[in-house]
């Protein structure tokens, strides 16, 4: 069965450097979105990206954060600066085209800022 | 601002009792209804959606769900739970006039004791 995979499952990073969580979609999905989970807090919305752009994000999606489909299978989300706050599960998600559709969701990466 | 609220963060429950997961939602406008589950380490699994038509909604671990329009809800049901239950699930809405991302309730944590 088709999955979304996420690498790597954790990441330890000192604050002010800079990582990069990489996810690879389903093959054929046209939708692609990053979420965050703070320890003990909900599941928030990032970003979404449909037809290599932004298609929305949130106000947590500030200018530290970015995200690049580098390739045709590779969809990463980078952080520019880290903060301690920063430290959540991180999960990308895709979704096939369609209004009906839902997403499939990774296994998530573990961000802890030191 | 739409949101979801899932009343309980925990529920304890007997092997073979039954278990309801409630879940309210802000707005009546057409939504789209999931129920996510995450099971210890694991990344978030769909375990059913509400699209359209009937408005009783099965998964095929003995899950079922009812939306309520009028009541905004969304709860999740299992007549009789197995400790393999033991996960924490996730409501989630996608408003369909809202742009595609999900806004997701603060989680139920099930703890299944023998």
């Amino acid at each position: 069965e088709p999955e979304v995979t996420q690498t790597p499952s954790h990441q330890v990073t000192q604050m002010g450097q800079e990582v990069i969580l990489r996810c690879v979609p389903i093959s054929n999905h046209l939708y692609f979105y990053w979420y965050r989970q703070i320890l003990g807090q909900k599941v928030e919305f990032l970003v979404s990206f449909y037809n290599n752009e932004i298609s929305e994000k949130s106000e947590i999606f500030d200018d530290q954060f970015s995200v690049e489909r580098p390739d045709g299978s590779n969809f990463t989300l980078k952080i520019r600066s880290t903060k301690l706050e920063d430290s959540a599960m991180y999960f990308c998600a895709s979704r096939d085209l369609g209004g009906d559709t839902e997403a499939f969701f990774g296994q998530g990466t573990r961000l802890t800022v030191v | 601002a739409q949101s979801v609220t899932q009343l309980d963060s925990q529920v304890p429950v007997f092997e073979e009792a039954p278990v309801e997961l409630r879940c309210n939602y802000s707005s009546s406008v057409s939504v789209y209804l999931f129920w996510y589950v995450q099971y210890p380490n694991q990344g978030l699994q769909l375990l059913l959606k509400y699209l359209s038509g009937s408005t009783l909604v099965e998964s095929i671990n003995g899950f079922e769900a009812e939306f309520n329009k009028s009541q905004t809800s969304f709860h999740l049901r299992k007549p009789s739970v197995h400790i393999s239950d033991t996960a924490e699930y996730f409501c989630a809405v996608r408003y369909k006039a809202a742009g595609n991302k999900l806004t997701f309730g603060g989680g139920t944590r099930v703890l299944v004791k023998p």
